[in-house]
């Protein structure tokens, strides 16, 4: 099984200020057909579903603001908020999609510092 | 607009059973797979399990930690998918949501922009 394990669990950081989280797969799920790395990235509110804001590593989904960025290959992984907002307290997880069973990074929780 | 709605949610005693629902409308249900996640409240997702296309046979896949207990299911007329619960446990208590992936023209597969609004199953002893 392929897990993914994020850092930092919780993260402060100011308003205007980067925010940067990690994810790190125990295997490579980049994959050889396409040359794409089967993560993505979702934002979760309290009381909300998950939203997708990046998949296949990199690629924003559309209406994804984009202060938002991923970025990495194989076995890292990295989402960027380049200028934080207050409306992306949240919690972040990446997620492989490369094969069964799918696994979640445990989360990290964006706040205000 | 994608939408999916899960429904069927409620409380069950250990050792019962319920059936959740997955509605679909907004894109071609037929050529998606369909996933089921959890979260058990202040917890992080849980992937439960998951039906292909019918290309892919309608094949399905769960998790360790309900195999033999759960079954994927889904009728494609419908646009519904289905997650049969048996033999529930206590800790199989959690929002269930279901999300799903598309294919682009190279068959590779894409994640649905939006999950349902999740349904609460609730195990009691």
């Amino acid at each position: 099984d392929i897990v993914m394990t994020q850092s930092p669990d919780s993260l402060a950081v100011s308003l205007g200020e980067r925010a940067t989280i990690n994810c790190k797969s125990s295997q490579s799920v980049l994959y050889s057909s396409n040359n794409r790395n089967y993560v993505a990235w979702y934002q979760q509110k309290p009381g909300q579903p998950p939203k997708l804001l990046i998949y296949w590593a990199s690629i924003r989904d559309s209406g994804v603001p984009d202060r938002f960025s991923g970025s990495g290959s194989g076995t890292d992984f990295t989402l960027t908020i380049s200028s934080l907002q207050a409306e992306d307290v949240a919690v972040y997880y990446c997620h492989h999609y490369y094969n069964t069973p799918l696994h979640f990074g445990q989360g990290t929780k964006l706040e205000i510092k | 607009e994608v939408q999916l709605v899960e429904s069927g949610g409620g409380l069950v005693q250990t050792g019962g059973s319920l059936i959740l629902s997955c509605a679909v409308s907004g894109f071609t249900f037929s050529g998606s797979t369909i996933h089921w996640v959890r979260q058990a409240s202040g917890k992080g997702l849980e992937w439960v399990g998951r039906i292909q296309r019918k290309t892919k046979n309608y094949a399905t896949a769960y998790a360790a930690s309900v195999k033999g207990r759960f079954t994927v299911s889904r009728d494609d007329s419908a646009n519904t998918a289905y997650l049969q619960m048996n033999s529930l446990k206590i800790e199989d208590t959690a929002v269930y949501y279901c999300m799903g992936y598309y294919y682009d023209s190279g068959d590779y597969p894409i994640p649905l922009r939006f999950w349902g609004q999740g349904t609460l199953v609730t195990v009691s002893s």
